[in-house]
């Protein structure tokens, strides 16, 4: 089963920030939060991923809480493209551990 | 950029064929998995593969199912007698290291059992 909760759908005004957010409140010391994005039934693909301090990268950024129970996807400048499935997924960082993917939140981007 | 490459990118068969779905994972990565998700369902774990053998699979993968790296460069997923409820989307994907590392998937074969 999967570790974490996320909204069913939401919605963000293109040019906003879409602020995506995730329960985790079982995660382990050595579990990392990933997110991936599924566009219309294409393959998942890989957005950014932290184990406790932010992250940013050209795609987003990862707010993570002081005690890792929850986190927040941010993509700055939601554009069109950005409409999917964005899927919270705990896994721990070595090994090839399989990753579990829940029902996600689809985010639509309105024009 | 690299990327995995998966073909074909739509098989129909009938019920009770072979098929095999064949990947080319990125070149430098160790890595393989494959995920399929039923329409309008999860994307659901099959299998991961390291050093020629299998690392982990699920209840789904069951004795229908096998996998192989047959040269160096594709990875396959065969599916021995198809039934009705194989129909789905079939995912290939790699990773490079067994440390916090992103997987990248392909495309996807869309797999239709008549």
């Amino acid at each position: 089963d999967a570790k974490t909760t996320q909204p069913t759908s939401m919605d963000c005004a293109e040019g906003r920030a879409a602020n995506l957010p995730c329960n985790h409140s079982t995660i382990s010391g050595n579990e990392y939060v990933y997110w991936y994005r599924q566009i219309h039934s294409q393959g998942p693909q890989y957005i950014i991923h932290g184990l406790k301090n932010n992250e940013t990268n050209e795609m987003a950024s990862l707010i993570i809480t002081e005690d890792r129970k929850s986190s927040t996807l941010i993509l700055p400048h939601a554009t069109l493209r950005d409409t999917a499935v964005y899927y919270c997924i705990v896994r721990v960082g070595f090994g090839n551990e399989k990753l579990t993917f829940g029902t996600g939140t689809r985010l639509t981007i309105i024009p | 950029e690299p990327e995995v490459t998966q073909t074909p990118s739509h098989q129909v068969t009938q019920m009770g064929q072979e098929v095999i779905l064949r990947c080319v994972p990125i070149s430098n990565h160790l890595y393989f998995y494959w995920y399929r998700q039923i329409l309008g369902q999860k994307v659901e774990f099959l299998v991961s593969f390291y050093n020629n053998e299998i690392s982990e699979k699920s209840e789904i993968f069951d004795d229908q199912f096998s996998v192989e790296r047959p040269d160096g460069s594709n990875f396959t997923l065969k599916i021995r007698s198809t039934k009705l409820e194989d129909s789905a989307m079939y995912f290939c994907a790699s990773s490079w290291d067994r440390s916090d590392t992103e997987a990248f998937f392909g495309q996807g074969t869309r797999l239709t059992v008549v």
